[in-house]
């Protein structure tokens, strides 16, 4: 099983820089994924780490510290639209399957 | 090319009831999985399908199942209605099983009464 923590709202100004943290316990861990979803959409697909690094992506970046069981989600140069919920995702290899658990979403409110 | 869909978008149901959500992949994905969202829950994995198989399964009681066709369209099930499942159920697709990126549908709005 997995426990996956992340903040549930966070605030920022326009043009800011904003860091979402999340924090997981698995024993097969093979990847984390990180999610955008507006409100009453679907949610997309942002990033995807496997290895300890920084991924960066335009204006998201994400870091992965498998030691640690710790992911953050860079938002730089923060915009209007990216008032979200940002979903962590871990996924565990079980037995041949994958597993996801995703966390239960970080509301971001970017205001002006 | 089209993206994951899901039928109907909203449904109202009674405790006691059964239901069946209805998914069609993107053109070419093979694997499909289905999702409950909730606020209090957040995003819970249900089951996967491939290839007309159920790969993994979430920690959901018997009422809930579903099955894949040989064109990768997916049903999922929910019979004996309870308050507690009043949830957006998700679809979302990829090529093979565990793949990443999932593509997402829109959901399915079920309200039991």
């Amino acid at each position: 099983g997995q426990n996956i923590d992340q903040p549930t709202e966070m605030t920022a100004t326009e043009g800011a820089i904003v860091q979402i943290n999340c924090t997981y316990q698995t024993s097969g861990f093979n990847g984390l994924f990180w999610y955008q979803q507006h409100a009453g959409e679907a949610p997309t697909f942002l990033s995807y780490n496997v290895l300890d690094g920084l991924e960066e992506k335009g204006r998201f970046s994400s870091f992965l510290s498998r030691s640690k069981g710790y992911s953050y989600l860079l938002l730089k140069e923060l915009q209007m639209k990216d008032s979200a919920s940002y979903l962590c995702a871990v996924r565990e290899a079980s037995g041949g399957s994958y597993i996801p658990t995703f966390g239960r979403g970080t509301s971001l409110i970017v205001h002006p | 090319k089209a993206g994951v869909t899901q039928t109907p978008r909203y449904l109202i149901k009674t405790r006691g009831q059964q239901v069946t959500l209805s998914c069609s992949p993107i053109s070419g994905h093979r694997s499909v999985s289905w999702y409950q969202q909730t606020p209090g829950q957040g995003l819970q994995f249900l089951f996967e399908y491939f290839s007309e198989t159920q790969r993994n399964k979430g920690n959901f009681p018997g009422r809930f199942s579903g099955r894949q066709f040989s064109n990768s369209r997916s049903e999922m099930n929910v019979s004996t209605l309870e308050l507690g499942d009043s949830a957006l159920y998700l679809c979302a697709s990829s090529q093979a099983p565990g793949d990443q990126p999932q593509h997402f549908g829109d959901g399915t709005r079920l309200s039991i009464l």
